[in-house]
């Protein structure tokens, strides 16, 4: 158990409708990460988050945004979905911004089915 | 856009034999190169974060060694147990992690 939690565990939904997947970071990890991998592909960088701000991005889309709360945890909302949207989406956390040389902490992921 | 790549794909080993597999990465700009271990409907596990060349890290049976002038990483499991099946991720770490598509590991008992 690497401390990071994720919610829900498993999500269908449908084309066109909004969902919001949640992560609670170990304790004292300030920056979280957020991925998503899909079918044949490698773990994707969404965007990182620390202490609240948006601290770098990757490869998300204009449909999908992110926010890290004062309690540090954070929410990934997905809007418009798509069938291409269904996924494993994983949240990571690190004590610190990664810079690439912190080990990042993993949660189980949600996994989302768009029918 | 970073390449990062992972050889081979998948893997049978007999138990109680000893492999080894591959990852490339760019030479160039070189920060980390992170290793995770990933068991089916669990998640990835933080294995070794390498950021010197000639870095070797050892965890049990498991150990890394790490070539940043030309670019590749090997992972050696020794002795493989059933309990080594997973996909074995790398990825290189430069501000934000690129992760390669993995190594699937299955040990035959």
């Amino acid at each position: 158990d690497s401390g990071v939690t994720q919610t829900p565990k498993h999500l269908i939904t449908a084309t066109g409708q909004r969902v919001t997947l949640r992560c609670s970071p170990r304790s004292g990890d300030l920056s979280v990460y957020w991925y998503q991998q899909s079918l044949d592909q490698g773990l994707q960088f969404l965007i990182q988050y620390y202490n609240g701000e948006e601290r770098a991005k990757g490869n998300i889309l204009e449909r999908f945004s992110a926010q890290q709360f004062p309690d540090l945890h954070s929410e990934l909302n997905l809007s418009s979905l798509e069938l291409g949207d269904s996924a494993l989406y994983f949240c990571a956390s690190s004590v610190v911004p990664s810079g690439g040389r912190e080990t990042q902490y993993f949660g189980p992921g949600t996994r989302l089915l768009v029918l | 856009i970073l390449n990062v790549e992972q050889s081979p794909q998948s893997l049978h080993v007999q138990e109680g034999d000893s492999t080894n597999f591959t990852c490339s990465f760019p030479s160039s700009n070189f920060y980390a190169l992170h290793w995770y271990r990933w068991e089916t409907a669990k998640s990835p596990e933080a294995l070794f974060v390498m950021t010197l060349n000639g870095d070797e890290k050892k965890k049990g049976r498991i150990s890394a060694t790490l070539n940043t002038k030309e670019g590749y990483s090997y992972l050696y499991i020794k002795g493989s147990q059933p309990e080594d099946s997973a996909t074995y991720l790398c990825a290189f770490g430069n501000e934000k992690l690129t992760f390669g598509t993995g190594t699937r590991l299955t040990i035959i008992p």
